[in-house]
């Protein structure tokens, strides 16, 4: 597989659920990031991992917990979500944290309800 | 504060004609910018790039213009294909800095 690649590709969830989506990109890129798409919205970003660490958080919240286990894993947990979080996440990787030569996933379409 | 601005949601050209999308942005500080294409259930995918060094960068049938003064970017496709429909995205960011979105313009190229 190449590029950036995100599953599952749909998901619908309760408020109560715990679920998980996940990213893996075969670029060799040292950055991963995560963003979500709302209708009519620009593209927010919502976390940055550069070699596995974290280093921003755009004041996302608790709901939502990253975890990059390695360069090439990128997952965001999900709990006690809203339905206002319905939205489209994409998963994102570069060869920095720079950002430039940015490849996007395909995205998770997430329904809460 | 939405420091990039793509005003116009959506755009309707003929087949064959030249497609101009605009983008507007705040912040003074961005050098770099980005054009990204949307196709529906999938992510967005690099078009086209411009730094603040250069007013106009050119790539087949894509053009990026960067007026700095106006702080204004403009994407030119020429001609417009019916495969060149899809959501177009621009984007801003400032040394290196994370990337502003703008909220895309929906092109549709009619045959």
């Amino acid at each position: 597989e190449t590029g950036v690649t995100q599953t599952p590709r749909h998901l619908v969830m309760g408020m109560t659920n715990k679920k998980s989506l996940k990213c893996e990109q075969h670029l060799g890129h040292n950055a991963m990031y995560w963003y979500k798409q709302s209708a009519k919205k620009p593209l927010e970003l919502m976390f940055v991992y550069s070699l596995e660490e974290r280093v921003e958080n755009n004041s996302v919240p608790s709901r939502f917990s990253p975890e990059c286990p390695n360069s090439s894993h990128l997952f965001l947990h999900l709990h006690t979500l809203q339905p206002e979080d319905s939205a489209l996440y994409l998963c994102a990787s570069s060869p920095s944290v720079l950002g430039r030569g940015i490849t996007f996933g395909s995205g998770t379409r997430l329904t809460v309800v | 504060d939405q420091q990039v601005k793509q005003n116009s949601p959506s755009l309707s050209v003929q087949e064959g004609r030249i497609s101009i999308l605009n983008c507007d942005y705040t912040n003074s500080m961005f050098d770099y910018f980005l054009w990204y294409k949307k196709y529906p259930a999938e992510g967005p995918t690099f078009l086209i790039s411009i730094s603040s060094i250069k007013d106009k960068n050119e790539d087949g049938r894509f053009t990026v213009f960067l007026n700095k003064s106006a702080k204004h970017l403009s994407l030119h496709i020429v001609p417009s294909q019916p495969g060149d429909s899809a959501v177009y995205f621009c984007a801003a960011s400032a040394y290196g800095n994370q990337f502003y979105f703008g909220t895309g313009t929906s092109l549709t190229v009619i045959p």
